[in-house]
This record gives structure tokens, C-alpha cells and sequence, in this order.
């Protein structure tokens, strides 16, 4: 079955500080990865897109790196702000199946003062 | 900048109205989508739409229909709207297929409640 399992759900930290959240699949065939932030009560935005071959993609404090070999990827937030604060979901898309995507349940963050 | 909008945040109805929310995008984009997002689950998509008039049922589709008359309005009916139903809805759209890595960009939500 094709599945996308997020961890954690939820996730705590202070502003400043690192974090880094999962995102293990079972889909395949694999085609692309997403990382999304969806901000309370709004639509998701995207945040990277990362296909096969790549295995790592920064977008300002935000990197993602994926492993195709073990099927996992992670979100890696620097120097976090309380702006940061937000659901962010793993959405891996089929291979051969252009309209069909697995979405994860999502991770939500709350950074504190 | 892309711009997907959505006719209503919230929106209250009564078990058996018939619901129209719309959805239209300003990028000419080919495909639009229609998920529900519900409390532990990840978005599920309801429909989908890779050209005007033509319409895919998705994961969820049993209680909806939907509308593409235009390239930029993608419409999401519930025949007789029922509790179950209360969700948070989301329009999405893209330029291309998913499948060579194109960008879904995504409405605000509306979030509909059923009594």
C-alpha cells in the first residue's frame, strides 16, 4: 500500500534552535517528494520539491535531503522563528500516475519565544 | 505570483442543501483539484481536472460532483450536503502533470460545516 508516515506529529522547540522532522514512504513507483507548510486555517505552500536524483535541496533555513535507497527523507529547519510555526506535510508523487499524490499526515511545529 | 482563491472561508449549511464552493486560479493553469483535509488524515483528493470540462473522481468522490466550464473555475458540488461532510476543503491547481515535478499551488481553504 502506498504510504506516506510522518514524524513527529507534533514538535515543540524554542525559538533559535534546530529541528529536523521525517518523512518515511512506501510508495512506488517514486517520482517526486514535496515539503508543504500549511499555516493554520490556509492552503499549503510549498516548500521543495525533490526528484530521484537529488538528494539534497535548500530553500533559506530550510533543507531537505532524501534517501531513495531507504525511502526517507527529512525537513531540517535552522535558526527557527516563531513564524515557523505551522503544519508542515511530506507529499511524495506517483511514478506513471501524474495526478495522483500521497500526502502525509504532517508534522506541527510550535516554535516559542 | 499564482494565485488560487476560494469563494468562502466558512461556510455553514444544513444536512441536505446543495453546496456549490468555488475555485479559480489566475495562471492559466491546465489542472485543478479539489482535496478535503480532515483532523489525522493527510489531504484526500475528492476530484481532479486536467482540462476544461473533462473531470477525474479521485480517492473520496461519492457525495460530490464538480464543474470546469472555464479553464480558470474548478466548482465542488455536494449534492445533499451531510455531517460528514464537515471538512476543511482545498482547491489546488498546477501548470502540468505531478509527475514531472510541477508545483501544486494551493487555495486558502473553506471550511465547511454541516448541522
Amino acid at each position: 500500500k502506498n504510504q506516506v508516515e510522518q514524524s513527529p506529529q507534533s514538535l515543540i522547540i524554542l525559538e533559535g534552535k534546530n529541528c529536523t522532522l521525517q518523512c518515511n514512504y512506501t510508495v512506488s513507483p517514486f517520482s517526486n517528494l514535496r515539503w508543504y507548510k500549511q499555516d493554520t486555517g490556509r492552503g499549503p505552500v510549498s516548500l521543495t520539491i525533490m526528484t530521484f536524483s537529488e538528494n539534497t535541496k535548500s530553500n533559506g533555513r530550510y533543507t531537505a535531503t532524501l534517501d531513495a535507497d531507504t525511502k526517507q527523507s527529512s525537513l531540517h529547519i535552522t535558526a527557527s522563528q516563531l513564524s515557523d510555526s505551522a503544519s508542515y506535510i511530506c507529499v511524495v508523487s506517483l511514478g506513471g500516475e501524474p495526478y495522483k499524490y500521497i500526502f502525509g499526515t504532517g508534522t506541527r511545529l510550535k516554535v516559542l519565544a | 505570483d499564482v494565485k488560487v482563491t476560494q469563494s468562502s472561508r466558512y461556510l455553514v449549511k444544513r444536512t441536505g442543501e446543495k453546496v456549490f464552493l468555488e475555485c479559480v486560479q489566475d495562471m492559466d493553469h491546465e489542472n485543478m483539484f479539489w482535496y478535503r483535509q480532515d483532523p489525522g488524515l493527510g489531504l484526500r483528493l475528492i476530484y481532479f481536472s486536467y482540462d476544461v470540462k473533462m473531470k477525474e473522481k479521485g480517492d473520496i468522490p461519492e457525495g460530490y460532483s464538480v464543474s470546469r466550464e472555464k479553464k480558470e473555475r474548478f466548482s465542488l458540488i455536494l449534492e445533499s450536503a451531510s455531517t460528514n461532510q464537515t471538512s476543511m476543503y482545498l482547491c489546488a491547481s498546477s501548470l502540468i502533470a505531478g509527475d514531472l515535478g510541477e508545483t501544486q499551488y494551493f487555495g486558502p481553504g473553506t471550511r465547511l460545516l454541516v448541522l
